[in-house]
């Protein structure tokens, strides 16, 4: 039973490259959701989803895009990488209610230089 | 809009000795309360929740939450710690009809022998 996997795991880009995280779960879970974690601040949410083709911006959504083609999958681009997207990237997946427990990924430690 | 105030950044704590880490909140709706962990380079794990009913919530490893709807608080406690206890822990709010949910900076608990 794997959960909530995210690759990769540490990623180094250049700024102005582009880049796809990938979220993939199999719990069949209809809420999925993208952090990221920056010290000081906890954690901020970016984009989320509550089902395929459906997904909405969150805190900080710029320079950032999603989408959900299926339930399993929620992938993060970056689409032209600056030095302040470099953080920690956690995917979230939940039941459909939100009361319920958010499964976490490993997460992706970005740096942009 | 839903707020989480973690008063502590850092909580230094020897072995064995009882601990707080505070947690407020601020929310116009009925709320849902929740307590996550995350250890050294790993994702986030669910400690606790408060939806409704009792407002001592009892959690794993020994940690417990008060709801304190009057103080608008969600302390975690724990009557005695041990090394293993050391990580960050923040503290998250959500309601119905919500889609994810709102962090609160992080405290990090650092137990010394």
């Amino acid at each position: 039973n794997a959960g909530v996997t995210q690759t990769p795991k540490f990623q180094v880009l250049k700024t102005g490259q582009s880049m796809t995280l990938q979220c993939a779960q199999d719990m069949n879970h209809e809420y999925m959701s993208w952090y990221r974690q920056d010290p000081g601040m906890g954690l901020r949410l970016i984009h989320y989803s509550v089902g395929a083709g459906i997904t909405d911006q969150g805190e900080v959504p710029n320079g950032y895009n999603v989408s959900r083609s299926t339930t399993e999958d929620f992938p993060l681009r970056l689409l032209s990488a600056a030095p302040s997207q470099t953080s920690v990237y956690f995917c979230a997946s939940f039941v459909r209610k939100v009361d319920t427990e958010a499964f976490f990924g490993q997460g992706t430690r970005l740096t942009v230089v | 809009a839903q707020s989480v105030t973690q008063l502590d950044s850092q909580v230094p704590v020897f072995e064995e000795a009882p601990v707080e880490l505070r947690c407020n909140y601020s929310s116009s709706v009925s709320v849902y309360l929740f307590w996550y962990v995350q250890y050294p380079n790993q994702g986030l794990q669910l400690l606790l929740k408060y939806l409704s009913g009792s407002t001592l919530v009892k959690g794993i490893n020994g940690f417990e939450a008060e709801f304190n709807k009057s103080q608008t608080s969600f302390h975690l406690r724990k009557p005695s710690v041990h090394i293993s206890d050391t990580a960050e822990y923040f503290c998250a709010s959500s309601y119905t009809g919500r889609r994810a949910l709102t962090f609160g900076s992080g405290t990090r608990l650092q137990v010394q022998p």
